[in-house]
């Protein structure tokens, strides 16, 4: 059974990068899987981050595009995030999962999102 | 961009009720499909439907999900203390994930 697990500051100061790993135990992450990064605002909804292949194809949602970027690492099993020039509205849960697909005509096409960590607070104050 | 809402915003009920809750899209595109999440007070989300009706593993057939990928509606019979909680739905067919902004399923 898969299971992730968040880790990294839990406090970061504004205009600097937000750096959060999450780790894979009980599945390999180069095995056919797209793997998520999401965050939840106190209080508030789902905001979907982005998500990566282990071969490099990725997608991102389209309002953080430009600073949030998502690597995996095969070696160690984990898949990352960072999130450049945070603000207060960057403060959130953030939640690493495994996110199935498919490929039609040679396009991936992202699915749900299957498996759950179990999210790791991050807030942003000088 | 496709906006997904949901309503009610929140339902208040008693345990052993029925629950009916709606997701619907802004637009419509393409072989888009919604599935649900279920999120308890202090816990991640958890996959509840899949693929617009299939449930995920460990979820009691008292979950069942119908629909387009446009619109879709969850229904929770016999309502259990466990499942008082926050449902969220999801929009996914093509390079992006969308979440409806949720649904609070409250003890009346």
């Amino acid at each position: 059974q898969v299971q992730l697990q968040e880790s990294g500051p839990g406090l970061v100061k504004p205009s600097e990068t937000l750096s959060l790993t999450c780790s894979v135990s009980g599945y390999s992450i180069n095995s056919g899987y797209y793997w998520a990064w999401i965050r939840q605002p106190p209080g508030k909804g789902l905001e979907w981050i982005g998500s990566m292949y282990h071969h490099g194809g990725s997608f991102y949602n389209t309002s953080l595009r430009s600073r949030a970027t998502i690597s995996v690492d095969t070696s160690k099993n984990q898949f990352s995030l960072k999130l450049t020039s945070v603000t207060a509205a960057d403060t959130a849960v953030y939640y690493c999962a495994r996110n199935p697909h498919t490929t039609i005509r040679g396009m991936d096409i992202i699915y749900w999102l299957d498996s759950w960590g179990q999210g790791t607070l991050v807030t942003v104050s000088s | 961009e496709v906006v997904l809402t949901q309503s009610p915003a929140t339902l208040s009920l008693s345990p052993g009720e029925s629950a009916t809750l709606s997701c619907r899209a802004s637009q419509s595109v393409g072989s888009y499909h919604l599935v649900w999440y279920q999120q308890r007070p202090g816990q991640a989300p958890r996959l509840l439907i899949y693929g617009s009706s299939s449930r995920a593993a460990g979820i009691p057939d008292r979950f069942s999900a119908s629909g387009s990928g446009t619109a879709s509606t969850l229904t929770i019979s016999r309502l259990e203390p466990e499942d008082f909680a926050m449902y969220y739905c999801q929009q996914y067919g093509g390079s992006l994930i969308t979440f409806g902004p949720g649904t609070r399923l409250e003890i009346k």
